[in-house]
C-alpha cells in the first residue's frame, strides 16, 4: 500500500528559527511535492522535485528551500521562520506523468506548524 | 493559467442521500486531467477519482462518479448513498497534460461536506 510519512503531525517553533520538515515515501516515486494549506486558499505548491537533487519552484517558494538527496526523501526548510508561515504543510509523491497524465499524487498526513 | 472554482464552501446532507459537489475549471489547454480528493478531519488527502479530458465516458469508482461536462467546463463529483464517513473536505484539482511531463496540480478551495444522521 502507498505510504507517505511526514516526520511530525504537530510542530511549534519560534520566529527566526531554521525549521526542517521531513517527508519519506516508500513507493519508488520519481516526483515529490510540498504544499501549504490555508483556510479558504486550498493547497498551494511550494516546491517539487522530479528526481534526486532536482527541484523546481512552485507558486509560493519565497522563504522556503528544499533538499532531495535520496529518491525517497524530500525535505522542506524554512530558513528563518516567520509567523506568516504558520500553516498546514502537506507532502505528496507520484510517478512521473507522461501521455495520459493520470498519475495521482499520494499525500502524507500533514504537519501543523505554528510559528510563535 | 488554470483555475479551479468550487463555489460551495459548505454543504449539509442527510445520510443515505446522494450528494453533488460542484467543480468548474478554466483552461485554454486541450488536454487535461481532473482529480477529486477527500480530506477527513485527520488531515490526510485521499485520492478518489480521475477523469481525462478525452475520456468518452464519465469516470466511476464505487460510490463516486464524476459528472464531466466538457462544454460547460464542469467536473462535479457525485457521491451516491452518502454515509457518515463521507463527512470531510473535498478538493477538485486539475493538471494540464498538453505540456509533456507537466507534474503540477492546481487545486480548488474545497467544499466541506457534513453528513447528518
Amino acid at each position: 500500500d502507498v505510504k507517505v510519512t511526514q516526520s511530525s503531525r504537530y510542530l511549534v517553533k519560534r520566529t527566526g528559527e531554521k525549521v526542517f520538515l521531513e517527508c519519506v515515501q516508500d513507493m519508488d516515486h520519481e516526483n515529490m511535492f510540498w504544499y501549504r494549506q490555508d483556510p479558504g486558499l486550498g493547497l498551494r505548491l511550494i516546491y517539487f522535485s522530479y528526481d534526486v537533487k532536482m527541484k523546481e519552484k512552485g507558486d509560493i517558494p519565497e522563504g522556503y528551500s528544499v533538499s532531495r538527496e535520496k529518491k525517497e526523501r524530500f525535505s522542506l526548510i524554512l530558513e528563518s521562520a516567520s509567523t506568516n508561515q504558520t500553516s498546514m504543510y502537506l507532502c505528496a509523491s507520484s510517478f512521473r506523468n507522461f501521455y495520459r497524465g493520470d498519475q495521482p499524487q499520494h499525500f502524507g498526513d500533514g504537519t501543523r506548524l505554528s510559528i510563535l | 493559467a488554470q483555475k479551479i472554482t468550487q463555489t460551495q464552501p459548505g454543504m449539509f446532507v442527510q445520510e443515505k442521500e446522494a450528494v453533488t459537489l460542484d467543480c468548474t475549471y478554466d483552461t485554454s489547454d486541450q488536454s487535461y486531467g481532473l482529480f477529486w480528493y477527500k480530506q477527513p478531519s485527520s488531515g490526510e488527502m485521499i485520492f478518489l477519482i480521475y477523469q481525462g479530458s478525452y475520456d468518452e465516458q464519465n469516470a466511476t469508482e464505487g460510490r463516486y462518479s464524476l459528472n464531466f461536462q466538457k462544454a460547460r467546463k464542469s467536473a462535479n463529483l457525485v457521491i451516491s448513498a452518502s454515509q457518515l464517513g463521507d463527512s470531510a473536505m473535498y478538493f477538485c484539482a486539475m493538471r494540464d497534460i498538453s505540456n509533456f511531463g507537466n507534474e503540477k496540480l492546481t487545486f480548488g478551495t474545497g467544499t466541506r461536506l457534513t453528513i447528518i444522521p
